[in-house]
């Protein structure tokens, strides 16, 4: 089975500065692999997913993350976060021919003036 | 073109009672999936349908089941409340199970 370790429950960061969220994923196969951001009395909403092919992963709202086979990971990054940005942040793992969703506990991003 | 709806946004039950959320998918989506959300954690798979029946189900008891109606509409239903179903939770639908998932706001469900 598979599962999903972020590691980091809440992150500080300054509007301009970079973010990185780091997740951990447990899997014996290639994992399809998902970031996804959810704010307050919202549902979730997806920022990039992977599946195969280029490492380095562009999503929308100026977000990226990086698939490392090697360490088993999947960080997402963004170069200048904006207010906007603070929210709670979901590394999720799926498996082919298996399509449910296995979710981490989610790190919450706080930005400061 | 309209997301994923779900009703009620809001609910308060009491222990025992029986409980259910709706869920509409996204225009020209035909697979619904629920997801149980506790205060501070992830999501967690209660089940998939496609074509009316279910065709995947997580970690959860027999007290929680669904239905999926042939305009691709679902509920989930959940016997016998008890407080730890205190919980949001979120509709997914897609089209033909594949990973496109859109979610929708969600039912924020209170067992007091």
């Amino acid at each position: 089975a598979q599962s999903v370790t972020q590691p980091d429950i809440h992150i500080t960061v300054s509007e301009g500065a970079s973010l990185e969220l780091r997740c951990n994923y447990s899997y014996g196969a290639t994992p399809y692999l998902f970031w996804y951001v959810q704010s307050p009395g919202q549902g979730l909403q997806l920022l990039l997913k992977y599946f195969s092919g280029d490492t380095l992963v562009q999503g929308i709202k100026g977000f990226e993350a990086e698939f490392k086979r090697s360490q088993s990971s999947f960080n997402l990054r963004k170069p200048s976060v904006h207010w906007s940005d603070a929210a709670e942040y979901f590394c999720a793992v799926g498996a082919r021919d298996d399509y449910k969703l296995s979710f981490g506990a989610g790190t919450t991003v706080t930005v400061r003036a | 073109d309209a997301g994923v709806t779900q009703s009620p946004t809001h609910l308060i039950k009491t222990r025992g009672q029986q409980v259910t959320l709706r869920c509409s998918p996204k225009s020209g989506h035909d697979t619904v999936s629920w997801y149980q959300q506790a205060l501070g954690q992830g999501p967690q798979f209660i089940f998939q349908y496609y074509e009316e029946e279910e065709r995947q189900r997580g970690n959860f008891p027999d007290r929680f089941s669904g239905h999926q109606f042939p305009n691709y509409s679902s509920e989930l239903n959940v016997n016998a409340l008890l407080l730890g179903d205190s919980a949001l939770y979120l509709c997914a639908s897609s089209f033909v199970a594949n990973y496109g998932y859109t979610f929708g706001s969600g039912t924020r469900l209170t067992v007091v």
